[in-house]
């Protein structure tokens, strides 16, 4: 069975403080990974993917498999990161398995 | 293109009415996807078609029906709603069912159950 673990239901900063948002899953094989991202009144919607390694809105993701984890980073937060994060893994079923989502406030 | 629609984008049904919630997507996409979401509990696979032709059960199918009508449209019917069944209802679409393919979303349908 894969799991998808978002520890944080809340998670609140300042405006240019670092931000973390923790993602842990569980799956004995090799997983795709992803965060998925739903700010006010819109759709959710791809931020980024760890097979593609890159930076979106200076995001980034790196798949940590010795701690199986996939924790989204971003150095200095912004107030428009304020938004719904959800982690997503694709394993063997090929469905993905999303997390129950962290709710990131930036304040001015 | 519009992506993926959902309608109707607000319903209040009473506890035993059915409705069906529509969703249709112009991307050409083979795999389509229904999910519920609530507070504290994440998006959860209600049922998903992997190709016109095929539907599958996901997490929480009970309570529900759905209907790949054509490749491009994915229906979801709750025959007699219950207040357990107050969400928000997420169509999604895929190029396939595979491990590396991005879900594109609707704007969602939010359901009351009174």
């Amino acid at each position: 069975a894969q799991r998808v673990t978002q520890p944080e239901k809340l998670l609140s900063v300042f405006k240019g403080a670092p931000v973390e948002l923790k993602c842990n899953y569980s799956y004995s094989g090799s997983p795709e990974l992803f965060w998925y991202v739903q700010y006010s009144r819109q759709r959710l919607q791809l931020l980024l993917r760890h097979i593609s390694r890159e930076s979106i809105k200076g995001f980034t993701a790196d798949l940590n498999k010795g701690e199986t984890s996939f924790h989204l980073k971003k150095p200095f937060a912004q107030e428009e990161d304020s938004a719904m994060y959800y982690c997503a893994l694709s394993g063997g079923s090929y469905i993905p398995t999303f997390g129950r989502g962290t709710s990131l406030i930036v304040h001015p | 293109n519009a992506g993926v629609t959902q309608t109707p984008k607000f319903q209040v049904l009473k506890t035993g009415q059915s409705m069906t919630l529509q969703c249709a997507q112009d991307m050409n996409h083979n795999s389509m996807y229904w999910y519920r979401q609530d507070p504290g509990m994440g998006l959860r696979l209600i049922y998903y078609s992997a190709s016109e032709g095929t539907t599958d059960k996901g997490e929480v199918p009970n309570g529900y029906n759905v209907s790949r009508l054509n490749k491009r449209e994915f229906s979801l019917r709750l025959e007699s709603a219950a207040p357990s069944q107050t969400s928000v209802y997420f169509c999604a679409s895929s190029v396939g069912v595979g491990r590396t393919y991005e879900q594109y979303f609707g704007p969602g349908t939010r359901l009351t159950v009174t």
